[in-house]
Order: C-alpha cells, then structure tokens, then sequence
C-alpha cells in the first residue's frame, strides 16, 4: 500500500521568511514525487517533479524540493516568501502508469 | 487553463436530492480521476477511469458513482446528498510520458447542501 502524509495542515510565515512544507510517503515500490499548488479559488497546478538524478529539484516560483530515500521525505522548500505564495500546497507519489495519490495538502499562509 | 473542463461551477442543492457533475479531460487524456475537497479533510481521491474502465476506487461512497463515456469525459453521480457532501469536487485528466503521470486538473464543482 501507499500512502502520503504532509505532516503540516497549515503554516503561517511571514512576508521574506524561509519556509519549509514537510512530505512523508510510504510505498512498497520505487516511486515518482510531485508536489502541486492550489491558488484561491482554482484547480490544482504541478510546481515541480522528481523523477530521477539529482535529489534536488527547481520547480516554478523559487520553490525547490529534496528527495531523502532513506527518510522517505520529499519536503518542499522557498529562501523567501512572498505574499502571492498563499496557497495551498499538496504533495503526490506516482507508484505506476496512472496511480496518482496526492496528500491532504498544507495550507501556507503569508503574513505581510 | 488546464484544458479539463468542469460543469457546473457552483450547484446549489438540497438534502436528499441527486446531481451530476461533469469533466471533460483535455483531448487525448484517457484518464479521470475525481477528487472531493472539503475543509476538514483536505483533497480525497474518490475514483479514477481509464479508457472508460474503472482502475481504482478511494474514500468514494457508496452514495457516490461515476462512468467514463466512449468520448472520454466523465461524470460523478452523488445520490441521497447530505450536508456533509458540500465540498469542491475535482476532476482531474492526466498524460503518461515516459513512464511519468501528469495530472491536470479542473477549476472545480463547488457543491453546497443546504
């Protein structure tokens, strides 16, 4: 079975400050990684993807995530925030040909 | 635009009533996957469709079905509706590319029992 926790419902951060959304999966297979954004009021978007190669991805906005295997973790990361980052963010596995499974999500809140 | 379509937007109904929401993936999608949204929950997968066969079933009640049509779009029949039924309904089409799924999604069905 697979499964895919974000650990953080929601997480206030200042305007400028560093953030981090945590993502912890668990599959009994090799998998693909994807974290997504939902803006106010629209469908969800891919910010960024980890396939294979480096573990670090750049993804859209200044958003970057790392994938840790061995800590199973693929969290998501921005320096600096801004207010237009309000979102929500969701993390997702692909552990075959169309077998998506996303996270409840984190809702990130920017403080100005 | 994602290229997947969702109609209605809003659906004002009430308890006990049916409705059907409807997806059209973007062309050439074989895949559908819906989702429920609600506040206390987060995003639920509910169903997924591929080339009009169901492929997997999630959190989906037994109140809830859907079909994929020869033409590829979708619908999500929800039947005996509650107050907790109101939620954001996503539908969601995706591409296989090299092995990698890409889901795009629609901007939504915001379904409200009262």
């Amino acid at each position: 079975a697979q499964s895919v926790t974000q650990l953080d419902s929601q997480v206030p951060v200042f305007e400028e400050a560093p953030v981090e959304l945590r993502c912890n999966y668990s599959s009994s297979v090799s998998v693909y990684l994807f974290w997504y954004v939902q803006y106010p009021n629209q469908g969800l978007q891919l910010l960024l993807k980890y396939l294979s190669g480096s573990t670090l991805v750049k993804g859209i906005n200044g958003f970057e995530a790392e994938f840790n295997k061995s800590q199973t973790s693929f969290h998501l990361r921005k320096p600096s925030v801004h207010i237009s980052d309000t979102a929500e963010y969701f993390c997702a596995i692909q552990t075959g040909a169309n077998n998506l499974f996303f996270g409840t999500g984190t809702r990130l809140t920017v403080i100005p | 635009d994602s290229g997947v379509t969702q109609t209605p937007k809003h659906l004002i109904t009430a308890t006990g009533q049916r409705v059907t929401l409807r997806c059209s993936p973007r062309s050439g999608d074989l895949s559908v996957y819906w989702y429920q949204q609600s506040l206390d929950q987060g995003l639920q997968f509910l169903i997924h469709y591929y080339n009009g066969e169901e492929r997997a079933k999630g959190n989906i009640l037994e109140r809830f079905s859907a079909q994929q049509f020869p033409d590829l779009h979708s619908e999500l029949n929800l039947s005996s509706l509650e107050l907790g039924d109101s939620a954001l309904y996503f539908c969601a089409s995706s591409v296989v590319s090299g092995g990698v799924t890409e889901a795009f999604f629609g901007q939504g069905t915001r379904l409200t029992v009262v």
